[in-house]
């Protein structure tokens, strides 16, 4: 149990163009699921907190109207990269806190990632 | 302010040898949750253990074992006779008290472990 999954797994795409990341929780419902993104040898960087049903809580100085996110149900959000540039090529994931009772709450469980290159 | 510290960039190992990983974190929080990762080259984080800040009680999972010291802000892990599957970059990561709080998580910047056959 506690599967997320995220499509694509990997996307290349021109500059300019938008690009959309499907995150979704497979066997739990998720009111709360996270966006990261990870640089080559670095950490992950809390991108933004997706809320359902709500607007996301983006962190300090990543830009809204750029990476769009929607969490329209308790099992899916997605982000759209909106007019990517070479600069936005970068592995994104997502995660998802599990809120059934027997499922301790504060576990992220996270999906495998989509590497996404801007050419 | 909230910090993971992993101190090892990149640790490496001869299969069957011990190793320990380290992770030392900061919080003002009276609860908040320690985490482990692990991401193999394919890219997924995998959930390794999650600790309670009031439940310092060690942990061991077949060759995995973990040790959480409140005294020193510790939470360190342990690979016993490791192995060539091992290897992989771990992370380890601190979450905020629940209650009401987003659940964000603070990563450590990873320590990349090399089992050599």
């Amino acid at each position: 149990g506690a599967v997320v999954s995220q499509h694509p797994s990997r996307v290349i795409c021109k500059s300019g163009t938008s690009v959309k990341i499907e995150c979704r929780s497979l066997d739990f419902q998720a009111t709360t699921m996270f966006w990261y993104r990870q640089f080559p040898k670095k950490s992950l960087m809390l991108m933004a907190t997706s809320n359902e049903g709500s607007k996301a809580t983006y962190e300090q100085g990543v830009e809204k109207d750029k990476f769009l996110i929607n969490h329209a149900s308790l099992t899916l959000s997605t982000l759209t990269v909106t007019s990517a540039h070479p600069e936005d090529s970068s592995f994104y994931i997502c995660s998802a806190r599990d809120f059934r009772w027997e499922r301790p709450q504060e576990t992220q469980y996270f999906g495998p990632g989509t590497r996404l290159l801007v050419l | 302010a909230q910090k993971v510290t992993q101190a090892q960039t990149e640790i490496s190992v001869v299969e069957k040898e011990d190793v320990t990983l380290d992770c030392v974190y900061e919080t003002r929080d009276t609860t908040y949750y320690l985490f482990w990762y692990k991401q193999p080259p394919s890219g997924e984080l995998v959930f390794l253990i999650r600790r309670n800040s009031f439940d310092e009680q060690n942990e061991i999972s077949g060759r995995y074992s973990w040790n959480f010291q409140k005294s020193t802000s510790s939470f360190n892990f342990t690979i016993t006779a490791s192995q060539v599957v091992d290897s992989a970059v771990y992370f380890c990561a601190l979450g905020e008290g629940y209650g009401g709080s987003q659940g964000n998580l603070i990563f450590g910047k990873g320590t990349k472990l090399s089992v050599k056959p």
